[in-house]
């Protein structure tokens, strides 16, 4: 069972404006939620992170948002760089274990 | 400090063959994961590491695989009489702590292609 989702493979935006990466997640247990970056032939590169007890959390460009009743996250991008064109994971720990259980990943595209 | 090392980048094993992958994670972390990673999915856990505890391990890790972590320093993981189900980009990273606020850190992978 897919307990961390991401619907939408692609998003293509125009640099400048805003990206937004969605995840949806199944596991109530999950108390922490972390996005990771990933370019080709590199491993992934950790991003921003938000903890259960929160419902945003900023850094720079970057914000993330947890809407826990929904069980939904999102990812904003402001303003989106031609450099930010990578695939961006969402992932999610619990307190029982330390792995992380990541989605399927959006490849997110900048454009001029 | 020069990140999680992974080697080699790099394998291509015919199917039947034994291989082996090291991991040297950053040095003063003291937790190391093995994750895979296939074409259009995201990683998947395989094993973890405290020190030289091995902790947990995945259910997708047959018996065909073994990690070790022999003085809590680097990790090799071996997988016997490799499968084409297994050609994947295998990912080794490390923490100090437990995931939280701070993620872990990755290497950038070993692709092993079995032809």
């Amino acid at each position: 069972d897919q307990q961390v989702k991401q619907n939408s493979p692609s998003l293509s935006v125009q640099e400048g404006r805003i990206s937004i990466l969605n995840c949806d997640y199944t596991n109530s247990m999950f108390d922490y939620f972390l996005w990771y970056k990933k370019y080709p032939a590199e491993g992934p590169t950790f991003l921003i992170s938000i903890s259960s007890i929160k419902d945003k959390n900023e850094d720079g460009r970057f914000t993330v948002f947890l809407n826990k009743s929904a069980k939904h996250l999102s990812l904003h991008i402001v303003p989106s760089q031609p450099g930010d064109s990578a695939v961006y994971f969402c992932a999610a720990s619990s307190r029982i274990t330390d792995k992380l259980i990541f989605g399927t990943g959006t490849r997110l595209q900048v454009f001029p | 400090d020069t990140g999680v090392s992974q080697n080699p980048r790099h394998k291509i094993t015919k199917r039947g063959q034994n291989v082996t992958f090291r991991c040297d994670p950053i040095s003063e972390h003291n937790r190391l994961y093995w994750y895979r990673q296939t074409l259009g999915q995201g990683p998947e856990f395989l094993t973890y590491f405290q020190n030289e505890a091995q902790l947990e391990k995945s259910r997708l890790l047959s018996d065909r695989f073994s990690a070790e972590r022999p003085k809590g320093s680097f990790s090799t993981l071996e997988i016997q009489r490799t499968e084409q189900g297994d050609s994947a980009m295998y990912l080794c990273a490390s923490s100090l702590a437990r995931t939280g606020d701070y993620g872990y850190t990755f290497g950038s992978g070993t692709r092993l292609t079995v032809v």
